[in-house]
C-alpha cells in the first residue's frame, strides 16, 4: 500500500501555479520524495524527486519541508495539458515504487 | 530518443482465453518492469527483470500470469487462463542504470478487456 496522503482532486486556473500537496508522515531518512503524473491513456512520467532540498528542473519544483513529512510540487504556469493525475511516492533506492490513487489535477481555461 | 515500445495497444478477450502482451525498452535500460493498473488505481507491480533474470515477482499471480525477458531486451508478458478481475492497463517501464531505479519511463500501456 502507498505510504503517502494527497488530497484526490484539485482544480487550477490556466496560467496560475498549481500546487499539489503530499503528507509523508512514515517516510524515513533513506526515502527520496518522487512525483509521477499520469495524463490520461498515458504511462506515468517522471517529473521530479528529491531527498531534504528543494529542487527545480525544467517540468516543476519540489518544496520539501524541514521534518520531511510534506511536500509540494508546484507548476509555475499551469496549461491545459498539465491536467492529469499526479503521485507522490516514498522511494528507498533499490525498492519497487508504490503508487497511490494520486490527486486528479484539472487545469481549467 | 526512442521510448518505451508496447504492443497490442488494445485486447479484448472472453475469460479463459490467454493474452500475451509485447514490451521493447528504451535502449541501454538493463531494468524492465511489468505493472497492471486497474481503473481509478495507481500502477502496481507485477514483475521486476534486470537483464534477463527476475528480480522481483512476489506479486505477480503465478498461477495464471508468466513473463520472460529473453535476451535482456525485450520482454513478453503472458495471461492464461484470463479471468474478469484482470481487466486493466498493462504498463511496461524501464530505467536506465545509475539513478537508483526511481526513475522509470512508462510505454503507453496495453488496455486489456476480459468479457
Amino acid at each position: 500500500d502507498a505510504k503517502t496522503t494527497q488530497p484526490t482532486s484539485m482544480d487550477c486556473a490556466e496560467g496560475r501555479a498549481a500546487n499539489l500537496p503530499c503528507n509523508h508522515s512514515t517516510i524515513s531518512g533513506n526515502e527520496y520524495v518522487y512525483w509521477y503524473r499520469q495524463i490520461h491513456s498515458q504511462g506515468p512520467q517522471y517529473i521530479i524527486h528529491g531527498l531534504k532540498n528543494n529542487e527545480t528542473n525544467e517540468m516543476a519544483s519540489l518544496i520539501i519541508t524541514e521534518d520531511r513529512k510534506s511536500s509540494t510540487l508546484i507548476l509555475p504556469h499551469a496549461t491545459l495539458r498539465d491536467t492529469a493525475v499526479y503521485y507522490c511516492i516514498d522511494y528507498r533506492y533499490g525498492n519497487k515504487l508504490v503508487f497511490g490513487a494520486g490527486t486528479i489535477l484539472r487545469v481549467k481555461s | 530518443e526512442a521510448g518505451v515500445a508496447q504492443s497490442p495497444r488494445y485486447k479484448i478477450i472472453e475469460k479463459r482465453q490467454s493474452v500475451a502482451f509485447w514490451c521493447n525498452p528504451i535502449s541501454g535500460h538493463a531494468t524492465l518492469y511489468w505493472y497492471q493498473q486497474i481503473l481509478g488505481q495507481g500502477p502496481k507491480l507485477l514483475i521486476q527483470f534486470q537483464n534477463n533474470g527476475v528480480v522481483d515477482d512476489s506479486q505477480l499471480p503465478k498461477d495464471r500470469f508468466s513473463a520472460e525477458r529473453l535476451k535482456g531486451v525485450d520482454s513478453t508478458l503472458k495471461i492464461q487462463p484470463a479471468k474478469l478481475e484482470d481487466s486493466a492497463v498493462y504498463l511496461c517501464a524501464s530505467s536506465p542504470p545509475g539513478q537508483g531505479l526511481g526513475e522509470q519511463y512508462f510505454g503507453p500501456g496495453t488496455r486489456l478487456t476480459v468479457t
